[in-house]
């Protein structure tokens, strides 16, 4: 069974930054891109970044360029989100999901606020 | 980028009749691979995303027969043949043809009449 286990989230000042980590379990790991995926309280799904399997490619939303990086560490089958200059905007619920969101982890929240 | 526009965004059924949902996409979904990578995606009320349907009409595992997708081009619809309590949610289309960024339409809430 596909498992993917967000963390990491929590409230943070504006300007801040903040790590998130995404493990998975139960497919080969390194065979797979993995994105982050981010929903707004109330609001639709946004796709936020991701990661080609050995990490040589990485692709992200206009309006997290130059704040976050996306990473993965294919031993510990983990994938991350560097999260730098957050704005209250970023305030969500983060998904980790696999193989162009064919699956998805229970998602962390990430709250931006003073 | 490619813009997804779903309709209707509330949609109210009464237990046992067909739902219909429509997705348009800005410019036309068929890769150059020939392939269209348009997905449907259901969220139920505090639940993660699920993939119903990938490439327009192609169901997931697990995912019941009374889901079905069609279409081609920039013009898409999931429909369901007879909702059932458990279908309350939203739904999402998502195109995954011209990326970055893969984007979504608005959603649309299925609420039970």
């Amino acid at each position: 069974e596909v498992q993917l286990v967000e963390s990491g989230g929590g409230l943070v000042q504006p300007g801040g930054s903040l790590r998130l980590s995404c493990v998975a379990s139960g497919f080969t790991f390194n065979n797979y891109w993995m994105s982050w995926v981010r929903q707004a309280p109330g609001k639709g799904l946004e796709w936020v970044a991701n990661i080609k399997q050995d990490g040589s490619e990485t692709y992200y939303v206009d309006s997290v360029k130059g704040r976050f990086t996306i990473s993965r560490d294919n031993a510990r089958k983990s994938v991350y989100l560097q999260m730098d200059s957050l704005r209250s905007e970023d305030t969500a619920m983060y998904f980790c999901a696999r193989d162009h969101m064919r699956d998805w982890g229970q998602g962390t929240l990430v709250t931006v606020s003073s | 980028d490619v813009v997804m526009t779903q309709s209707p965004l509330s949609l109210p059924v009464t237990l046992g009749q067909p739902a219909s949902i429509s997705c348009r996409s800005s410019q036309s979904l068929v890769h150059s691979d020939g392939n269209t990578y348009l997905n449907w995606f259901q969220q139920r009320p505090g639940q993660s995303p699920r993939r119903l349907i990938y490439l327009v009409s192609n169901r997931d595992s697990g995912v019941p027969d009374r889901f079905s997708g069609s279409g081609s081009g920039t013009d898409f619809t999931l429909k369901i043949s007879r909702v059932e309590a458990e279908d309350v949610g939203s739904y999402y289309c998502m195109q995954g043809t011209q990326w970055p960024p893969y984007t979504f339409g608005q959603g649309t809430r299925l609420e039970i009449k």
